[in-house]
C-alpha cells in the first residue's frame, strides 16, 4: 500500500526555519512528481511547491517563493521542504502529495505553527 | 492563475438524498484536467475523480463527475453517512495547480 509519512513539523518563532521530510514507500518514488500542499487551520487547500520525478523542474507558489526550497532524494525515497523566514501566515498542516496527473495519494500531514 | 469557484458553500442534506456540487473555472480547463477530492475532519484529502469524470480506485459508483470547459459537477447519487465531508475541486491543466474553496456537505 502506498504510504507517504511527513515529519519535521512543530512550533517555530517568526523568522525561523524548519525542514519537513516525507518518507515514501510501496511505489517507485523516482518515477513520480511530488508536491507539498498546505491547509491553514479551518481553511482550504493551497498548493505550495512541485518537483519533477528527477528533480530538474521545480515550481513554487508566489506566497513562498524565495523562502521555501523543495528537494528530493530518490535513493532515500524522500521528499523535503526547507522553510526559511517563516511567517504567522505559514501556519498550516503540510501535506506531501504524489502527482499522477491529479494528486492521487496524500500523506497524513504535519502541523507547522509559527508563533512567538 | 485559474480561479475555481465552488457552489454552494454548504449543502445540507439527509442520507439517501442526491448531492450536486458545482465547480466553475475562470478560464477553460484544457483536456478536462479537473479533479475532485473528499476531506473528512482530521483526515487528509482523498482523490475521488480525475479527468473530470473518472473515478479513482476504490471509489463507489454513487460518485460521478461531469462537465467540460469551465463548468464541472460532482454528483453523489444517494448520500451515505460516510459521505458527509468537505469536497474540493482542483485543476491540473496549468500551473499553479489551484483548488476551489470547498463545499461542505452536512447533515440536515
Amino acid at each position: 500500500e502506498v504510504q507517504l509519512v511527513e515529519s519535521g513539523g512543530g512550533l517555530v518563532q517568526p523568522g525561523g526555519s524548519l525542514r519537513l521530510s516525507c518518507a515514501a514507500s510501496a511505489f517507485t518514488f523516482s518515477s513520480y512528481s511530488m508536491n507539498w500542499v498546505r491547509q491553514a487551520p479551518g481553511k482550504g487547500l493551497e498548493w505550495v511547491s512541485y518537483i519533477s520525478s528527477g528533480g530538474g523542474t521545480i515550481y513554487y507558489a508566489d506566497s513562498v517563493k524565495g523562502r521555501f526550497t523543495i528537494s528530493r532524494d530518490n535513493a532515500k525515497n524522500s521528499l523535503y521542504l526547507q522553510m526559511n523566514s517563516l511567517r504567522a501566515e505559514d501556519t498550516a498542516v503540510y501535506y506531501c502529495v504524489r502527482q499522477y496527473g491529479s494528486f492521487d495519494f496524500w500523506g497524513q500531514g504535519t502541523l507547522v505553527t509559527v508563533s512567538s | 492563475d485559474i480561479v475555481l469557484t465552488q457552489s454552494p458553500g454548504t449543502l445540507s442534506l439527509s442520507p439517501g438524498e442526491r448531492a450536486t456540487l458545482s465547480c466553475r473555472a475562470s478560464q477553460t480547463i484544457s483536456s478536462n484536467y479537473l479533479a475532485w477530492y473528499q476531506q473528512k475532519p482530521g483526515q487528509a484529502p482523498r482523490l475521488l475523480i480525475s479527468g473530470a469524470s473518472s473515478r479513482a480506485t476504490g471509489i463507489p459508483d454513487r460518485f460521478s463527475g461531469s462537465g467540460s470547459g469551465t463548468d464541472f459537477t460532482l454528483t453523489i447519487s444517494r448520500l451515505e453517512p460516510e459521505d458527509f465531508a468537505v469536497y474540493y475541486c482542483q485543476q491540473y491543466s496549468s500551473s499553479p495547480r489551484t483548488f476551489g474553496q470547498g463545499t461542505k456537505v452536512d447533515l440536515k
